[in-house]
């Protein structure tokens, strides 16, 4: 079975400090990996997608998320936060051939000036 | 991307009614999904609405509860229905297009039950 652990319920870091969102998963097959935001009051906006292409994969509003099997993580990255980067942000597992999306518990990002 | 939107944007309903959601693509598409995400909470997937047959719900969610429709391949409907305070939430459609692996969500429907 699959799941997803998102350590860290809230991170809060200074406007220009390093973003790191840490995401564990679990799969019993080569996964897909997702990176989602949520900005209050609004839907799930797709970040990043990781598919086997490439290790490190980069996404929109300068985040990145590097792929490691050794140790099951998909942690995402961001060198300098942003104000506008406060949200919540889910990290979400897909097995190839399944078709359901499990998402992890999220996590709140606030960022102070 | 897929351009999605979802009426109502919110809504605030007496106990004992129902509601019916709506869901637009912009395109067509093979699978649509119904999430409930409750305050502070993550995802909770409802149900699976695929055109052409019945919609599959998952543990804890029933047809009687939420019904849902979905006549074409741009287009789908989740009512809640008989509703008490604990419906409230914020509840989700996304789709995901054919060899994509990837879901796509509409800007969500916020409930209040009073």
């Amino acid at each position: 079975a699959q799941s997803v652990t998102q350590l860290g319920s809230h991170v809060s870091v200074s406007e220009g400090a390093l973003v790191l969102l840490r995401c564990n998963y679990s799969s019993s097959v080569p996964p897909y990996l997702f990176w989602y935001v949520q900005y209050p009051n609004q839907g799930l906006q797709l970040l990043l997608k990781y598919t086997s292409a490439a290790t490190l994969v980069k996404g929109i509003n300068g985040f990145e998320a590097e792929f490691k099997k050794s140790e099951t993580s998909f942690h995402l990255t961001k060198p300098s936060a942003h104000m506008s980067d406060a949200a919540e942000y889910f990290c979400a597992v897909k097995n190839t051939g399944g078709f359901k999306t499990i998402f992890g518990a999220g996590t709140r990002l606030f960022v102070k000036a | 991307s897929a351009v999605i939107s979802q009426k109502p944007s919110r809504d605030i309903c007496q106990r004992g009614t129902s509601l019916t959601i709506q869901c637009q693509v912009d395109s067509q598409v093979t699978m649509m999904f119904w999430y409930r995400q409750q305050p502070g909470q993550s995802l909770t997937l409802i149900a699976t609405a695929n055109q052409g047959s019945e919609a599959t719900y998952e543990s804890g969610f029933v047809i009687d509860k939420f019904p849902i429709s979905r006549p074409n391949l741009t287009f789908s409907t989740l009512t809640v229905s008989n509703m008490s305070p604990e419906d409230s939430s914020i509840y989700l459609c996304s789709v995901e297009y054919s060899g994509t692996d990837t879901q796509y969500f509409g800007p969500g429907t916020r409930l209040t039950v009073l």
